[in-house]
């Protein structure tokens, strides 16, 4: 089983819908959270870190839920400029280095 | 502030042949990263330095790549011999030490490799 697991997609939404993706982790011990951004042949960028309380960065809201180990991502008023593959990162206790699951790809259409 | 830097941007290569990537990091930074990102996939980690230390290099396949960070600043990642499934972007990231909760981890462009 991976250690992080998200739907590859593609997710194909018109401008201006909200969409949301979904991630999973194993490791409880898991302890920091990310969004990240990976536009087509660039490296992977920071989106968001993502807090217990849930947090919002203008149209994004990133959410996570340790009891079931699953962390979200919204986007509401999609963009052109959204479309990438969206990269779920977990870090865990004691490890510096990032995990990443292999991403869902967003393509939004005019 | 200047990015971390990674050279070739693409590489071409026979199987069997060896390949070398070379990756600076900020400045500043003493923790670096080689990542392999296969098409499709999300990047997994290779290997992890803390300054001219090998901290993790359990995904590492020991017998064919190799990395070495001498002076604690830029690093090289060598494959020898390659292997068509070694075709990869290779990414290197480096970060901070700290309790920042990303530690400033930041990605360099890749070098896209290409075994044939």
């Amino acid at each position: 089983r991976k250690e992080v697991e998200q739907d590859p997609g593609p997710f194909n939404v018109p401008e201006g819908a909200t969409v949301a993706f979904n991630c999973t982790y194993s490791n409880s011990a898991s302890q920091s959270f990310f969004w990240y951004r990976q536009d087509c042949r660039k490296e992977p960028k920071l989106l968001m870190s993502v807090y217990s309380s849930g947090n919002e960065d203008g149209r994004f809201t990133a959410q996570l839920n340790r009891a079931s180990q699953y962390i979200s991502l919204l986007i509401r008023d999609s963009k052109l400029s959204d479309s990438a593959t969206y990269l779920c990162v977990v870090r865990n206790t004691g490890r510096r280095a990032l995990t990443f699951g292999s991403g869902t790809r967003l393509q939004v259409q005019p | 502030e200047a990015g971390v830097a990674q050279s070739p941007r693409y590489k071409i290569i026979e199987k069997r042949q060896s390949v070398a990537f070379w990756c600076n990091p900020i400045s500043g930074h003493a923790t670096l990263y080689w990542y392999q990102q296969i098409l499709g996939q999300g990047p997994k980690l290779l290997i992890q330095f803390q300054n001219n230390g090998v901290v993790d290099d359990s995904q590492l396949p020991k017998d064919r790549f190799s990395a070495e960070r001498l002076k604690g600043v830029d690093s090289t990642l060598k494959i020898q011999p390659a292997k068509l499934e070694d075709s990869a972007v290779y990414l290197c990231a480096s970060s901070l030490d700290g309790a920042r909760a990303n530690y400033g981890y930041t990605f360099g462009s890749g070098t896209r490799l290409t075994v044939v």
